[in-house]
């Protein structure tokens, strides 16, 4: 069975500091990774995401994540981070439906909760 | 990307009634939309998969005869919870797929009293 670990519950960095938050996953076949973010009381907006190719992905607001097989981590960076980053990020993963009609469904981590400080 | 609208953003029922949460792409036609439930604090889990003109597949430990799932159209899919009890209150949020990619609603809170 499929499945995400992100490790950090919480993670609390001062504005302008580097972020990393790790994402673990395990998946029977080759993963479709995801980073989303959530903002409270939204729905989820996708960061970046992995399917093949070059392991280092850049995603929308300066994020990216680098794929590493050998260590089954899809982690998300940021340089420098802003306090409108403050939010639960979820790392999620998935494949192709059995049935091969398209993607199927996200299995996705706790989340990790970024607080800012100023 | 793709274009997901969620109605309504929160509803609160009395125990024991039926609430419908509707799930519309707008610029894109969906074949496959998916169900998550989402408590507080926690992480999204996966309910179901709505198929267009089939009938929904549901993950193990989600009751399909509580959990109505219609995918009529190309742009629609709804959720019926029947006769929802408070355990029932959660946020629920569908997405689509274009491609590999899922693209999410923006939710919709219950709250059963």
């Amino acid at each position: 069975a499929q499945s995400v670990t992100q490790p950090d519950i919480h993670i609390t960095v001062s504005e302008g500091a580097s972020l990393e938050l790790r994402c673990n996953y395990s998946y029977g076949a080759t993963p479709y990774l995801f980073w989303y973010v959530q903002s409270p009381g939204q729905g989820l907006q996708l960061l970046l995401k992995y399917f093949s190719g070059d392991t280092l992905v850049q995603g929308i607001k300066g994020f990216e994540a680098e794929f590493k097989r050998s260590q089954s981590s899809f982690n998300l960076r940021k340089p420098s981070v802003h306090w409108s980053d403050a939010a639960e990020y979820f790392c999620a993963v998935g494949g192709v439906a059995e049935s091969g009609g398209g993607a199927d469904g996200l299995t996705f981590g706790k989340g990790t909760h970024l607080i800012i400080q100023p | 990307g793709a274009v997901v609208s969620q109605h309504p953003s929160r509803v609160i029922c009395k125990s024991g009634t039926s609430v419908k949460i509707e799930c519309r792409s707008l610029d894109f036609q969906a074949t496959t939309m998916f169900w998550y439930r989402q408590f507080p604090k926690q992480s999204l889990m996966l309910m179901a998969t709505s198929n267009e003109g089939s009938k929904a597949t549901y993950e193990q430990g989600v009751e399909k005869d509580k959990f109505l799932i219609n995918h009529a159209s190309l742009t629609l899919s709804t959720l019926t919870v029947t006769s929802a009890h408070p355990e029932d209150s959660s946020f629920y949020i569908c997405s689509i797929t274009r491609g590999e990619t899922q693209y999410f609603g923006p939710g919709t809170r219950l709250l059963v009293l």
